[in-house]
């Protein structure tokens, strides 16, 4: 079956712009996530959805993001005023509901590369 | 303040030779997972490891996980250049989210 996609694959756009970001998780699962790698770095946890409500937001860097989710399925992240600093590889993963506190496999996207000049 | 530390960050090393790559926190997790990810993908998993002291081997890859499920390590026996890539850990903190360690990036040189 498919996998996670995202698009747009790139996105260039200048500082002062908003951007929107879209995530298609894989079909079924409940949990979809958001995060961050700046270049050559780990990810950065942004947000991540149960359904489609957000437990836990505590990733999102400041006010100018945020993300929805529609239908238990398709999530946007939208940044407003992109500064400079935003530019790095936003990553979508879904993942099953977790069995046991162990955690279940997340499957990523192959993310969106921002770059805001 | 980074969570989980990953050390080295960088390793490179001739194709055939063995290595160790290393993942630590203060934290107790309730599991820890092995990614690895390649240019322009999103990572991949590798394993879970569930159990503190639990040893698991995937071909040439063994992962553990410390006794206090607070570190892991994964050794590769034998690196081949296709196991260049970025390795990341990351630990679980409850039953869906995980924390993720900077990475550790590997090239295996022919």
């Amino acid at each position: 079956g498919a996998g996670v996609s995202q698009s747009p694959s790139n996105k260039v756009t200048e500082k002062g712009k908003d951007v929107e970001l879209r995530c298609d998780p894989i079909s079924g699962h409940t949990a979809l996530y958001w995060y961050r790698q700046r270049l050559g770095q780990g990810l950065e946890f942004l947000i991540y959805f149960q359904g489609n409500s957000a437990p836990d937001k505590s990733g999102l860097p400041s006010d100018r993001f945020s993300a929805e989710r529609t239908g238990e399925s398709v999530s946007t992240l939208t940044i407003q005023r992109t500064q400079q600093e935003d530019s790095a590889v936003y990553l979508c993963a879904s993942s099953p509901i977790a069995r046991t506190s162990g955690g279940s496999e997340q499957f990523f996207g192959p993310g969106t590369r921002l770059t805001v000049l | 303040t980074q969570l989980l530390e990953q050390s080295p960050q960088f390793l490179s090393i001739q194709e055939g030779e063995n290595l160790t790559v290393y993942c630590n926190s203060s934290s107790v997790f309730s599991s820890l997972q092995w990614y690895r990810q390649e240019p322009g993908e999103g990572p991949v998993l590798l394993v879970t490891v569930v159990t503190g002291g639990e040893v698991k081997k995937l071909k040439r890859l063994t992962f553990q996980f410390g006794d206090a499920r607070k570190d892991s390590s994964l050794h590769i026996t034998a690196a081949q250049t296709g196991d260049t890539g970025l390795y990341l850990c990351a630990g679980a903190k409850g039953a869906q989210k995980l924390v993720f360690g900077q990475g550790t990036r590997l090239t295996i040189n022919p």
